[in-house]
């Protein structure tokens, strides 16, 4: 299993500002993913990020607005740049899934650009 | 591109009920998870299924794969008021490098 901390768990923020989401494991792990997921919707992959590489974006998603760093195999920041009210949503980290193993979440970032 | 369709989107049944939710996908799956996501929480992994028809029980929830391991369904047998929540499915396939690909959710009520 593994234990993720997640932080901020909320913020509301102005727009055009930037926000950086920080994930800490509890054990070495070589993916993170970073999910959104709008209220009431389901999880959307916005990335999967290795330690030692850039991070690979899924479609709709670009570097430019959501940089990700990967520094060690414990942790990776998110950034929500440029925000605006269409960036309102809750941003989860997740460890795994292995080819037979179970994703772990994070608790969750509620953030709200105003 | 890679998607899995979840229906329905919500069930609204009365305590002692059955509930069911489906999953399907248009390619062949590596695997299939289920998770189950309380109002305000965060997704909780309920159980993974990799053989092609593979039946799984936990309690009262029943776990299925599809023969072509195409589609799947979570059934809970006479619901409960702590089985609210979101049920989601998530797909995993070949060559996806692990990552997982969500279903919509169902999400469920259960009333009293």
């Amino acid at each position: 299993s593994a234990v993720i901390s997640q932080k901020p768990s909320r913020d509301i923020c102005q727009r055009g500002t930037s926000l950086t989401i920080q994930c800490q494991v509890d054990s070495q792990v070589t993916m993170m993913f970073w999910y959104r997921q709008q209220p009431g919707q389901s999880l959307t992959l916005i990335a999967t990020a290795n330690q030692g590489s850039e991070a690979t974006y899924e479609s709709g998603f670009v570097i430019d607005k959501f940089p990700i760093s990967r520094p060690n195999l414990t942790f990776s920041t998110l950034t929500v740049s440029n925000m605006s009210p269409e960036d309102s949503s809750i941003y989860l980290c997740s460890v795994g899934p292995g080819l037979n193993t179970e994703a772990f979440f994070g608790q969750g970032t509620r953030l709200t650009v105003v | 591109g890679q998607q899995v369709m979840q229906i329905p989107q919500y069930q609204h049944v009365q305590e002692g009920e059955d509930f069911t939710t489906y999953c399907n996908s248009s390619t062949t799956l590596s695997n299939i998870q289920w998770y189950k996501q309380r109002p305000g929480g965060h997704p909780v992994f309920l159980i993974q299924l990799v053989k092609s028809g593979e039946v799984k029980k936990q309690k009262r929830l029943t776990f299925q794969f599809g023969e072509a391991k195409k589609n799947s369904s979570l059934h809970i047998t006479a619901t409960q008021t702590t089985d609210v929540g979101t049920y989601f499915c998530a797909g995993m396939f070949s060559g996806g490098y692990n990552k997982l690909i969500f279903g919509a959710g169902t999400r469920l009520a259960v009333h009293p």
